[in-house]
């Protein structure tokens, strides 16, 4: 345990359906990521919220919706994904502008599966 | 268990031997480094991390050398154990507010 949640941990969608991933962090952070790691390209930063307003959008498909409600919660909504939308999909939070205490920490990830 | 980064350079080692992993960094004002370890279906985690006014740093069987000429950054593992196995990402940042950025990734797989 990281300090970081995650879940579903596995999630397997269809192409028409809409779900979502939900992360929280117990570490009193105020800076919170998505990345999706795949094999074809690991680790790509998707989305950053810090103080919860979003500061970084890293031309993501607005088939993700991201929503950062407070400081310890971020939700990653899915709709109409495609296959190649398979990954896994990973929360991170840090304490900024104090990165330098240990960068980032991560959950253990949502395994997504689009069928 | 679960693949992370199926076509990622591969590091073999015997079970014992020490291990070492490299990473070439992309910016030469970067001021901090870190490398993560992440294992088969989980996140990566954090393993230690060295500022830029250092060159070496050392952890419980793990050291961190920084060769800022060059933009090499390298993890060496004494006594790898089976343990060890795992994916190792390098990550720098590059200043200010802009996020880390990881490196691709190398995968260690131990010899028992």
């Amino acid at each position: 345990e990281t300090g970081v949640t995650q879940t579903p941990r596995h999630l397997v969608m269809g192409m028409t359906n809409k779900k979502s991933l939900k992360c929280e962090q117990h570490l009193g952070h105020n800076a919170m990521y998505w990345y999706k790691q795949s094999a074809k390209k690991p680790l790509e930063l998707m989305f950053v919220y810090s103080l919860e307003e979003r500061v970084e959008n890293n031309s993501v498909p607005s088939r993700f919706s991201p929503e950062c409600p407070n400081s310890s919660h971020l939700f990653l909504h899915l709709h109409t994904l495609q296959p190649e939308d398979s990954a896994l999909y990973l929360c991170a939070s840090s304490q900024e502008p104090d990165r330098e205490m240990n960068g980032y920490t991560f959950g253990s990830g949502t395994r997504l599966t689009v069928v | 268990g679960e693949s992370v980064g199926l076509h990622l350079p591969t590091l073999s080692v015997q079970e014992g031997d020490n291990s070492i992993i490299n990473c070439a960094y992309s910016n030469s004002a970067s001021d901090y480094f870190i490398w993560y370890k992440q294992e088969s279906g989980k996140g990566p985690q954090f393993i230690i991390d060295i500022r830029s006014n250092m060159d070496k740093r050392q952890g419980q069987r793990v050291t961190v050398l920084l060769n800022k000429t060059v933009k090499h950054l390298s993890l060496q593992i004494a006594a790898t154990q089976p343990g060890d196995s795992a994916v190792y990402f390098c990550a720098e940042n590059i200043a200010g507010n802009t996020p880390l950025v990881f490196g691709k990734g190398t995968r260690l797989s131990v010899i028992a």
